[in-house]
């Protein structure tokens, strides 16, 4: 299996741009999570989806991030217009249904916003 | 909530020794799932080892080994024989088995091991 798969690895884009994180779970994985890790906050869980589905998304920051899961193979992460303060790396992981399923994260995605 | 927390932001220990990084955890719940994840400096995060709640042996892994106080809320991990490859982010984190899936991290410790 290829694990998760995260694209792309590293962005940089100017305040006011938009920027969309992309993922790819475990084939078969029911649960997809998008994490961000700052210094000053650690790791964050900004939503996460079940069949697709949001089930949580109370992290997300603000309107100006969505999510979207069209089908069990993607996701996206999308910031618009983007900040300084969304510099961060940003995790997407996923997992089966049983909880004591560990989740399965891809290599992240480092934003810059200058 | 369930909150997860690792006093320890630092640690270091010499290489061929052992180490032992803390955790605490507060819920309420009694069916629950503990992980600890490694993140070196490639930022990958890996699995290190897990830890069903209901069972009261403690998960071992090769050199990686738990000690689980359900009463006390407290999971340590334990690295025997440290090697330089251990050197990395460690993170604690809480896995409810009642209320859905999300995953709660601690703050991390740094493990240094020396020459």
């Amino acid at each position: 299996d290829a694990g998760v798969i995260q694209s792309p690895r590293h962005e940089v884009t100017e305040m006011g741009q938009e920027v969309t994180l992309r993922c790819k779970p475990i084939s078969g994985h029911d649960y997809l999570f998008w994490y961000r890790q700052t210094m000053m906050r650690g790791l964050e869980l900004l939503i996460y989806f079940n069949n697709n589905v949001p089930i949580d998304d109370s992290g997300m920051p603000e309107d100006r991030f969505s999510a979207k899961m069209p089908n069990a193979s993607f996701s996206t992460l999308k910031i618009q217009p983007s900040e300084p303060r969304d510099s961060a790396v940003y995790f997407c992981a996923s997992s089966l249904t049983y909880t004591v399923s560990p989740l399965h994260f891809g290599n992240g995605t480092r934003l810059t916003v200058t | 909530a369930q909150t997860v927390t690792q006093s320890q932001p630092e640690m270091s220990v010499q290489e061929a020794e052992t180490v032992t990084l803390s955790c605490t955890y507060d819920t309420s719940e009694s069916d629950y799932y503990l992980f600890w994840y490694k993140q070196p400096p490639s930022r990958q995060m890996i699995l290190v080892i897990r830890q069903e709640a209901y069972k009261q042996q403690n998960a071992t892994e090769n050199r990686f080994s738990v000690n689980f106080q359900k009463a006390a809320k407290s999971f340590s991990l334990k690295i025997s024989d440290s090697q330089l490859g251990d050197a990395a982010m460690y993170f604690c984190a809480y896995r409810s088995a009642a209320s859905g899936s999300r995953l709660t991290f601690g703050e991390g410790t740094q493990l240094t091991v020396n020459p």
